[in-house]
């Protein structure tokens, strides 16, 4: 069955710090890979996208990830955290042909320590 | 550039009453996804309209339905409400060129916060 699995629910890192979500996905065909970022009342934004290509992907506010087909994974990165960045983080799995067809993980909360 | 709005807010139901929640695409965009987010859950797919035409749909009773207009806004109709269907509703528009290429990047609104007592 598809899935997404993101193993963290929640983490917390002091602003500055560093940031990894991990994001494991269990898919049949060509996986196209999304991360999207939701803060509280508000709808869902793109942050990145994987297609094809180069596996290291660069998104918007300074993040970017890594595609790595043998792990099966598709890890969100950021070198240096801003306290703006809290928020839930969503990563979610597409296949060709189901252009509206997302499958997403349960989403990571990140909180941000001054 | 105006980007997808959702109406209303917030709504409250009781069990066994029918919804309607609605959705503007974005300008120049073709596509509406429905996407169903439980409270702790990520969001499930419902259906998408490409061009007035349900696109697929997820795994979702008849009695979740839609509709798709000229100007490609949409709605999105819940009859018989349960209290499982306690959510947030997110529509999602994207410009596509057809139904079998690559996923679209979608846009999201800022969804419609359903609660069914």
């Amino acid at each position: 069955a598809q899935s997404v699995t993101q193993p963290d629910i929640h983490i917390t890192v002091s602003e500055g710090a560093s940031l990894e979500l991990r994001c494991n996905y269990s898919y049949g065909a060509t996986p196209y890979l999304f991360w999207y970022v939701q803060s509280p009342g508000q709808g869902l934004q793109l942050l990145l996208k994987y297609f094809s290509g180069d596996t290291l992907v660069q998104g918007i506010k300074g993040f970017e990830a890594e595609f790595k087909r043998s792990q099966s994974s598709f890890n969100l990165r950021k070198p240096s955290v801003h306290w703006s960045d809290a928020a839930e983080y969503f990563c979610a799995v597409g296949a060709r042909g189901s252009q509206g067809n997302l499958i997403f993980g349960k989403g990571t909360k990140l909180s941000v320590k001054p | 550039e105006t980007g997808v709005t959702q109406s209303p807010t917030h709504l409250i139901k009781t069990r066994g009453q029918q919804v309607t929640l609605r959705c503007s695409s974005q300008s120049g965009h073709n596509t509406v996804s429905w996407y169903q987010q439980a409270l702790g859950q990520g969001p499930q797919f419902i259906f998408q309209y490409y061009r007035e035409e349900e696109n697929g749909r997820g795994n979702f009773p008849p009695r979740f339905s839609g509709l798709q207009f000229p100007n490609y806004s949409s709605e999105l109709n819940v009859n018989a409400l349960e209290l499982d269907d306690s959510a947030l509703y997110l529509c999602a528009s994207s410009l596509a060129s057809g139904t079998g290429g690559l996923p679209y990047e979608q846009y999201f609104g800022p969804g419609t916060r359903l609660t069914v007592t």
